[in-house]
């Protein structure tokens, strides 16, 4: 069961290039989540989606876009890289809340962005 | 808004020694949730308990121990007798829907042998 799969785990972009975070879960999970954590700090929310096809704002949504078009795909889309966006970018998925008392998010491992 | 504090930034300690870790949360909601989530050095993102808002019993796992008292807002985690392999960041987060997660920065823990 390989769980929350992000590509690729590290990646250096030039300034005003795009790309394209992969993730993928295989745990039928309905709700995906995409973090980021800059150094010293906790992990904040970007874009959410409840369900193929619904996807929604977090905390700090701007330069960035997703798509949800199957269950186990979340791609998170950079289309103008910005130094700012240097991170360390978190995949995470889970059951809605209703279908389980202590279902936690499942992460993974993580994909290390720099802008340069 | 919610709001997860974690006021210590680095904390070490002797292997052996007992160790807390403090978390404050913020929040109007009646029903919320709240978690502890360990980061080690590696990165990636362990969960380690999850509590509700109606629940203030202390849970302890082993060596780990949580105390959760709504009257200050606080969700604390204990570690006792620490080891080396404890050193991680362990981050406290808050939800209100029980999904999404807002977290407090973090707190370093280096236990040394």
């Amino acid at each position: 069961n390989a769980g929350v799969t992000q590509t690729p785990k590290f990646r250096i972009l030039k300034i005003g290039q795009s790309m394209t975070l992969q993730c993928a879960q295989d745990m039928n999970h309905n709700y995906m989540y995409w973090y980021r954590q800059d150094p010293g700090m906790g992990l904040k929310l970007i874009y959410y989606s409840v369900g193929a096809g619904i996807t929604d704002k977090g905390e700090v949504p701007n330069g960035y876009n997703v798509s949800r078009s199957t269950t186990e795909d979340f791609p998170l889309r950079l289309e103008l890289a910005a130094p700012s966006q240097t991170s360390v970018y978190f995949c995470a998925s889970s059951y809605s809340p209703g279908q389980g008392m202590r279902q936690p998010q499942h992460f993974g491992d993580g994909t290390r962005l720099s802008i340069l | 808004a919610q709001k997860v504090t974690q006021a210590q930034t680095e904390i070490s300690v002797v292997e052996k020694e007992d160790v807390t870790l403090d978390c404050v949360y913020e929040t109007r909601d009646t029903t919320y949730y709240l978690f502890w989530y360990k980061q080690p050095p590696s990165g990636e993102l362990v969960f380690l308990i999850r509590r509700n808002s109606f629940d203030e019993q202390n849970e302890i796992s082993g060596r780990y121990s949580w105390n959760f008292q709504k009257s200050t807002s606080s969700f604390n985690f204990t570690i006792t007798a620490s080891q080396v392999v404890d050193s991680a960041v362990y981050f406290c987060a808050l939800s209100i829907d029980n999904y999404k997660l807002t977290f407090g920065k973090g707190t370093l823990l280096t236990v040394n042998p």
